[in-house]
C-alpha cells in the first residue's frame, strides 16, 4: 500500500506566475484535502475534494483552485502568486475513516 | 480567528517521564479531535484521535483526554522516548469536512 505522494518537492516561482502542485492519494482513499503551512504556523485548510467534487473550503481566495481526478489524485492551482503564498503545501488523503487523514511530505513553494 | 490553540510552543521532558501536551479550542461544534507528530522535512503523521462522545482514548504509550466543558484536550506520552522529539499538532474537525490545526508544540525528550 503506497502512501500519499506529492510533486514537486520544491518549487521557486516569481510574483504573478501560476503554479500547479500534485498529489497522489493513498490507495483506497477517495478524499483529498489541501493545506498551506506557513513558517511557524499550523496547517491551514484550503479545501477538500470528495469523489471529484469540492467538499469544503477554508478562507482562501478564488485564485486557489483545485481538481480531483477519477483515480482520486488531485491538483492545487494557485494563480497570480504573491510573496505571501510562500509556504509548505500539504496534501492529505482519507478513506473509510474519513476523519483520519494521512499527509504527504509536502511541496515547499518559494515566491520571489 | 484561531479556533484551535496550542499555547506552549515548546516542551522539554526527561526520557522515561511523562510528556503532557495541551490544546484548547473555541468551537463547541467540533466533534472529532486528532493529534499529529511532525518531523522536519516530512508531512504530519497521524498519532491518535478521539470522538467528542468519549473523554479518553489510549493507544500504547499515547493517551488523549478530552474535557468538553473546558474545551480542552491533552496528549499524554508515557514513558517519553528520545524518538518522540518532534512537533506535535492538535487538530479539530466538524464531521470530517474541515480541519483546524493548532500552531504546534515542539517536544524535546532529553536522554
Amino acid at each position: 500500500e503506497t502512501g500519499v505522494t506529492q510533486s514537486p518537492t520544491h518549487l521557486i516561482k516569481t510574483r504573478g506566475q501560476q503554479v500547479t502542485l500534485r498529489c497522489s492519494s493513498q490507495s483506497g482513499h477517495n478524499t483529498v484535502s489541501w493545506y498551506q503551512q506557513a513558517l511557524g504556523q499550523g496547517p491551514q485548510f484550503i479545501f477538500q475534494y470528495y469523489r471529484e467534487e469540492e467538499n469544503g473550503r477554508g478562507n482562501f481566495p478564488p485564485r486557489f483552485s483545485g481538481l480531483q481526478f477519477p483515480n482520486y489524485s488531485s491538483e492545487l492551482n494557485v494563480n497570480a502568486l504573491l510573496l505571501g503564498d510562500s509556504a509548505l503545501y500539504l496534501c492529505a488523503s482519507s478513506g473509510g475513516s474519513i476523519v483520519t487523514q494521512y499527509f504527504g511530505p509536502g511541496t515547499r513553494l518559494l515566491v520571489l | 480567528d484561531q479556533q484551535v490553540k496550542q499555547n506552549s510552543p515548546s516542551l522539554s521532558v526527561q526520557e522515561g517521564r511523562i510528556s503532557i501536551l495541551n490544546c484548547d479550542y473555541t468551537n463547541s461544534m467540533f466533534d472529532y479531535f486528532l493529534w499529529y507528530k511532525k518531523y522536519p522535512a516530512e508531512g504530519p503523521t497521524f498519532l491518535i484521535s478521539i470522538s467528542s462522545i468519549k473523554d479518553k482514548n489510549e493507544d500504547g504509550r499515547f493517551t488523549v483526554f478530552l474535557n468538553k466543558s473546558a474545551k480542552h484536550l491533552s496528549l499524554h506520552i508515557v514513558p517519553s522516548q528520545p524518538g518522540d522529539s518532534a512537533v506535535y499538532f492538535c487538530a479539530a474537525s466538524i464531521t470530517g469536512n474541515q480541519f483546524y490545526f493548532g500552531t504546534g508544540t515542539s517536544l524535546t525528550v532529553i536522554p
